[in-house]
């Protein structure tokens, strides 16, 4: 079975400042990862994803996360904060590109303080 | 205009009474789904279709039904709504493993 854990319901950050954002996740296969982000009174669209290849992720914005199976995380992070970087993410994991269970954690609102 | 497109996005209903929600798509992808939001849950799979002919049950099915009317329309009934089906609805189509999402339809059932 698979879960995801992400730490933190809600991270508040300076802008200008590191973001990280903590994604663990459980697989009894090797997993792909993804993050997606909801802006206000919008639906989610993909940050980034894991497939196996490097383990290092470049996503849109500036956003990265690195995949440690040692620590089996997945977190999110961006080396400074912008006040439109305001919104909810979401980690998600499957077994397979194009599987039709996809799990989501609970999220991480992020604040941006001026 | 928006390559998923749902409607309502926004509905107040009485308990008892049935709703549908619709949605529509432009991506061209045989995947679509229906997935339910509410704080502090993440989102949780309802219904998903593969293409017309293939309709499954997702983690929450229960009180749901849906209908792929084409590849492009995919639609969920609440046959008899109840208060904790208050929720953020979104549909979804899927292509090259990327979700793509709408605007989500609020439900609130009194």
């Amino acid at each position: 079975a698979q879960s995801v854990t992400q730490l933190g319901s809600h991270v508040s950050v300076s802008e200008g400042a590191l973001v990280l954002l903590r994604c663990n996740y459980s697989s009894s296969v090797p997993p792909y990862l993804f993050w997606y982000v909801q802006y206000p009174n919008q639906g989610l669209q993909l940050l980034l994803k894991y497939t196996s290849a490097a383990t290092l992720v470049k996503g849109i914005n500036d956003f990265e996360a690195e995949f440690k199976k040692s620590e089996t995380s997945f977190h999110l992070t961006k080396p400074s904060a912008h006040m439109s970087d305001a919104a909810e993410y979401f980690c998600a994991v499957t077994t397979q590109i194009g599987a039709s269970k996809i799990i989501f954690g609970s999220g991480t609102r992020l604040s941006i303080r001026p | 205009d928006a390559d998923v497109t749902q409607t309502p996005r926004n509905r107040i209903t009485k308990t008892g009474k049935r709703i549908m929600l619709e949605c529509s798509q432009t991506k061209g992808h045989d995947r679509m789904y229906w997935y339910r939001q509410d704080p502090g849950l993440g989102l949780r799979l309802i219904y998903y279709s593969f293409d017309v002919k293939d309709i499954n049950k997702g983690e929450i099915s229960d009180g749901y039904s849906v209908s792929r009317q084409a590849q492009a329309k995919f639609s969920l009934s609440l046959e008899s709504a109840i208060p904790n089906q208050t929720a953020l609805y979104f549909c979804a189509t899927q292509g090259s493993g990327e979700l793509f999402f709408g605007e989500g339809s609020r439900l609130t059932v009194l």
